[in-house]
């Protein structure tokens, strides 16, 4: 596998599941970041781990709940979800440095759908 | 206030002919970078070119440029010769700020169409 990839690509589930979704990155990246894309919205940054350590969190609700075991690996569990968190959500890598650039590699996201 | 905004959310262009996307942005910070990505129809989002606030001289990656108008807060994507596989939504994002940790800004997106 090369890239960052996701999974499940389509999620179904009703408000009462737990789910979880996994993003890899396969880019020796340090940073992750996750993202949600709703229809005629900008994406919306959720959360973002550098070096493994959660950094931002853009005041997500708490049904939202990420997971970096290490740098390669981040994790989005989810439970007790609404309908309006029907959305695509997209998860992110870069390299942190000092320069100036650090374009964001995207994975194909995740379709959830909330019933 | 809209940290990236988009103005065209729907374009057509001829295949063969070039287009070009809007984009301006707001930002106090002397130092940011601009970003454009491609997202086709499968999701997945494709980073497409890069310009930094202290930059020269326009990006330019094959065929595509940016026309980076630094005084007008402008960052327009312009793709030459189009081909079909050129249709997708289109992204422009911005990083504020020198620390590349920095979060990401993106604008709601031009849907462009390449026509045969």
């Amino acid at each position: 596998e090369t890239g960052v990839t996701q999974t499940p690509r389509h999620l179904v589930m009703g408000m009462t599941n737990k789910k979880s979704l996994k993003c890899e990155q396969h880019l020796g990246h340090n940073a992750m970041y996750w993202y949600k894309q709703s229809a005629k919205k900008p994406l919306e940054l959720m959360f973002v781990y550098n070096f493994k350590e959660q950094t931002e969190n853009n005041s997500v609700p708490s049904r939202f709940s990420p997971e970096c075991p290490n740098s390669s690996h981040l994790f989005l569990h989810l439970h007790t979800l609404q309908p309006e968190d029907s959305a695509l959500y997209l998860c992110a890598s870069s390299q942190v440095t000092s320069g100036s650039r650090d374009e964001q590699y995207f994975g194909p996201g995740t379709r959830l759908t909330v019933t | 206030a809209q940290k990236i905004t988009q103005t065209q959310p729907g374009m057509f262009v001829q295949e063969k002919e070039a287009v070009t996307l809007d984009c301006t942005y707001d930002t106090s910070d002397p130092s940011y970078g601009l970003f454009w990505y491609k997202q086709p129809s499968s999701g997945e989002m494709i980073f497409l070119i890069y310009q930094g606030s202290y930059d020269q001289q326009n990006a330019t990656e094959g065929r595509y440029s940016l026309n980076f108008q630094k005084a007008r807060k402008s960052a327009n994507l312009v793709i030459s010769a189009s081909q079909l596989g050129d249709s997708a939504m289109y992204f422009c994002a911005m990083r504020e700020g020198m620390y590349t940790g920095n979060q990401f800004y993106f604008g709601t997106g031009t849907s462009l169409t390449v026509i045969p």
